[in-house]
């Protein structure tokens, strides 16, 4: 059974500050990970989609890698500002089963002004 | 434009009650969740359509039942509420089970 570990669970930094959020998971056999992120009181947003096949994707600020051998995915943020706080979740989809996400449990990162 | 769309937002109801959550989409996904976020915001799915055709029925109670009258929508009806039932219902879309998920806002469910 898949599990998806995220550390920390709780993140508070200074603005600007570059920042690194880590994601595991217990079964190498992903199709691919998603990085979400999740406001109060609002639904998920993705962020970033890695292929198995991929090392790692960009958006603007955020870098995501994946390392699928070792099970384990970063979620990178460069120049944080207050307006990235938010609940950062990982979500891998297993193989064979293309239509059902696991999820981490979350990293609630708090960037002070 | 809302790309997801579900309502209600906020759903408050007793015990034993029977009540419907409404989902919509706008993207022209052919697939379609429903996930439960527990009071620890961890994250879980409850049910996944494709075409219209169940595809995940992951270990829910027989109280739940979705209902998918066509690709851009997808129903959760629930019956007998109880306390347990209490969190946050997610609704989301993709396309085919591979691509990216696109989330409603959620709906809050107290039961008391």
């Amino acid at each position: 059974k898949q599990e998806v570990t995220q550390i920390p669970a709780a993140l508070s930094v200074p603005e600007g500050e570059n920042l690194v959020l880590n994601c595991s998971f217990t079964d190498s056999a992903i199709y691919n990970l998603q990085w979400f992120r999740q406001d109060p009181g609002k639904g998920l947003t993705s962020l970033l989609l890695i292929q198995s096949s991929q090392r790692e994707q960009t958006s603007g600020r955020l870098n995501a890698s994946l390392d699928k051998s070792s099970g384990r995915s970063t979620l990178y943020i460069a120049a944080s500002q207050p307006g990235d706080s938010a609940t950062y979740l990982c979500a891998v989809r297993q193989e064979g089963s293309n239509y059902k996400l696991t999820f981490g449990k979350g990293t609630l990162l708090t960037v002070n002004p | 434009d809302t790309a997801v769309s579900q309502t209600p937002k906020y759903l408050v109801t007793q015990m034993g009650n029977d009540k419907s959550i409404k989902c919509e989409q706008n993207l022209g996904h052919d697939t379609m969740y429903w996930y439960k976020q527990d009071s620890k915001k961890f994250l879980k799915i409850m049910f996944s359509y494709n075409n219209k055709e169940l595809i995940i029925n992951e270990t829910v109670p027989n109280r739940f039942s979705p209902k998918s009258p066509d690709k851009a929508h997808l129903n959760l009806h629930i019956n007998s509420l109880e306390l347990g039932d209490s969190a946050v219902y997610f609704c989301a879309s993709s396309r085919g089970g591979e691509e990216k998920l696109f989330f409603g806002s959620g709906t809050q469910l107290s039961v008391l």
